[in-house]
């Protein structure tokens, strides 16, 4: 079964701080990678997607993917107490069933006034 | 207001006695998918379609099943639901593309399901 990995935190920063978040990936063939945010008692809300190696900028938030190391990562700049959810990263198969989606457990983020 | 709806939104039921999780979307999206939510294992894929009449396993798609028969409906059928089936369950849709897959999902807001 392809693996998705996420240290499940919790991840605490400070108010303003930049906060990281990782994601490790097995298949090597996964071309789509996406963070979800969670509020507690929520839906999961996509907040980006990359497919290309490199960076990809939104508002705050970056997103890493680098394919060769199979990480992805998401920064979150000026972090403020409202991003305190859990961040889950979601992989597509990277074969002919690219509609299957792997997520990992989840990252639990605190920013802390 | 596009949305993805889910019905129930919490079912306490007993072991074995057949039960159906009805989701439906009103934003014409070709895709459609079933996850469950557990405690440290985050979102399980159980089932998903690509269209009507299409339907593909997932990761966990054992004890489920579904259907595709219209375009806005995925109902999710437990056959004979087991104390391992409790769980939280969301529904999402999305359009599809071909080649990269870059399409947003939507949730629908869950089913707290409980089997005694």
């Amino acid at each position: 079964q392809k693996e998705v990995e996420q240290n499940s935190g919790p991840l605490s920063v400070p108010e303003g701080a930049i906060a990281s978040l990782n994601c490790t990936y097995s298949d090597r063939g996964s071309q789509s990678f996406f963070w979800y945010r969670q509020y507690s008692g929520k839906s999961p809300e996509l907040i980006m997607f990359i497919y290309s190696n490199g960076d990809k900028e939104d508002g705050r938030f970056t997103a890493q993917l680098n394919k060769a190391s199979q990480y992805v990562s998401l920064l979150i700049r000026d972090s403020q107490p409202s991003d305190s959810a859990t961040y889950l990263c979601a992989v597509n198969d990277g074969g002919t069933s690219y509609g299957k989606l792997t997520f990992g457990q989840g990252t639990i983020l605190t920013v802390h006034p | 207001e596009a949305q993805v709806t889910q019905n129930p939104r919490y079912l306490i039921t007993v072991t074995g006695k057949k039960l159906t999780v009805t989701c439906s979307q009103n934003m014409n999206h070709e895709y459609m998918s079933w996850y469950r939510q557990d405690p440290g294992l985050g979102l399980r894929q159980i089932y998903y379609s690509m269209n009507v009449e299409v339907t593909d396993k997932g990761d966990v798609p054992e004890g489920y099943k579904v259907s595709r028969k219209e375009k806005r409906n995925f109902p999710l059928i437990l056959e004979s639901p087991s104390p391992n089936q409790t769980s939280l369950y969301f529904c999402a849709s999305s359009t599809t593309s071909t080649g990269t897959w870059n399409n947003e999902q939507f949730f629908g807001p869950g089913t707290r399901l409980t089997v005694l």
